[in-house]
Parts: structure tokens; C-alpha cells; sequence
């Protein structure tokens, strides 16, 4: 299985609402990430994780919680969010070891009222 | 400060001839460098990547020739097809995964039969 897979593929929320993302991976691989994508703009890195851990947060505000449950899956848990939040959410998988290819799931594309 | 460009935002090339990408960095610590293409409401697909070491990388239609001295990478497709009408990104890392990608803008590739 070569594919990265996300749930849902289109969410609405309010802005007092929790949901979650979901997405998975077969790869084997042990490095998952989360991107950003906003409408003209590339994907902006938001977490990644290296064997289960939390290893990078770019800064993220708190109402973007992640969750790595296993090696094949990846949550990003949201609540409170704003509107301009609104975007499409990318997860990625790919190796640890030597050269960073990111294998991209197709995105949940995320609309915030 | 944007450490990854794609300066022309669009190019127009007809079926069968040569498209030519172009990217400059400027971080001289990334050495680890990939070609994703990317159509409407899907996520980014990776194609080809090329590490420090090298100056040419070849898979298929797709060449990515790397010029340290000059921070310059670029994409040759060849021949080009309509199926290749997408927005294409370059992107920059270190060279172990789990590392974060950071994008250009993207080209907007136009083939015309």
C-alpha cells in the first residue's frame, strides 16, 4: 500500500465546535507531518512527529492539538478555531533515515463559520 | 524571508517540447531538494529529489539538474503532455527525513497541444 489516506475529505465546523482529523499510513514510515495549505500559497509545515514523538511544533496556537496513536496513524484534534483557519489540512508520511521525501495524502479541505 | 523561489509564477509550453522549472534558494545549509506537483483540491505528488552530492538526477521524463555554487535547482520535462498541466513546487531540507520541507511559491505549468 503506497497510499496516505485522510478523513474527511471536507469538514464545516462553527467556531465553537471539536473535531478531528484523521489519516493514515502502510508505508512503515516513522515520520508523519502536518501541513497547512491556504488558496495560491504552498503547504506550511505545522507539526511533525519521529517515532510517535512530537518533534517539531512550529508554533502552532493550542487550538490545533495533535495525536500520533501509533505508527500509522495521525489525529489533528481542533477546537475553537477561527475563520481564518479555513484551508486544506495535508498530512505526509516518509522515511527518518537518509533523504526527506514526504508522501502527501489528498487533504482534508476544512471550512470554518 | 522566503529561502525558496519560484520567480515565474506561470509558464505556457507546447505538447512535446521542453518545460524548464526553475528554483534558487538561499540557506546554504539545505541539501536535500524535491519536485512536488500538485493539481486543484489534491495533495502535493512527490516526483523527483536530488541531494547536495549530486548535480543531476534523472527518472523518466523528469530531469532535476542542482547548482550549488549558483543555489539554483531546475525541472526538465521532456517531451511535455497535457497531463503534465499542473502546479508545480520545489522544496528544500536538510538531507534525514523528519525534517521540515520548506516550499517556493509554485509555477503554474500550462501545456498546450
Amino acid at each position: 500500500d503506497t497510499e496516505v489516506t485522510q478523513t474527511p475529505k471536507h469538514l464545516v465546523m462553527g467556531m465553537t465546535n471539536k473535531k478531528s482529523l484523521k489519516c493514515e499510513q502502510h508505508m512503515g514510515h516513522r515520520a508523519m507531518y502536518w501541513y497547512k495549505q491556504k488558496a495560491k500559497k504552498p503547504p506550511e509545515l505545522m507539526f511533525v512527529y519521529s517515532y510517535e514523538k512530537l518533534s517539531i511544533n512550529e508554533s502552532v496556537p493550542s487550538r490545533f492539538s495533535p495525536e500520533c496513536p501509533n505508527s500509522s496513524l495521525l489525529n489533528l484534534h481542533l477546537h475553537a478555531l477561527q475563520p481564518e483557519d479555513s484551508a486544506l489540512y495535508l498530512c505526509a508520511s516518509g522515511r527518518v533515515g537518509a533523504g526527506n521525501e514526504q508522501f502527501f495524502g489528498p487533504g482534508t479541505r476544512l471550512t470554518v463559520l | 524571508d522566503q529561502q525558496v523561489k519560484q520567480n515565474s509564477p506561470s509558464l505556457s509550453v507546447q505538447e512535446g517540447r521542453i518545460s524548464i522549472l526553475n528554483c534558487d534558494y538561499t540557506n546554504s545549509m539545505f541539501d536535500y531538494f524535491l519536485w512536488y506537483k500538485k493539481y486543484p483540491a489534491e495533495g502535493p505528488t512527490f516526483l523527483i529529489s536530488i541531494s547536495s552530492i549530486k548535480d543531476k538526477n534523472e527518472d523518466g521524463r523528469f530531469t532535476v539538474f542542482l547548482n550549488k555554487s549558483a543555489k539554483h535547482l531546475s525541472l526538465h520535462i521532456v517531451p511535455s503532455q497535457p497531463g503534465d498541466s499542473a502546479v508545480y513546487f520545489c522544496a528544500a531540507s536538510g538531507f534525514r527525513g523528519a525534517q521540515k520541507l520548506v516550499f517556493g511559491q509554485g509555477t503554474r505549468l500550462t501545456i498546450n497541444p
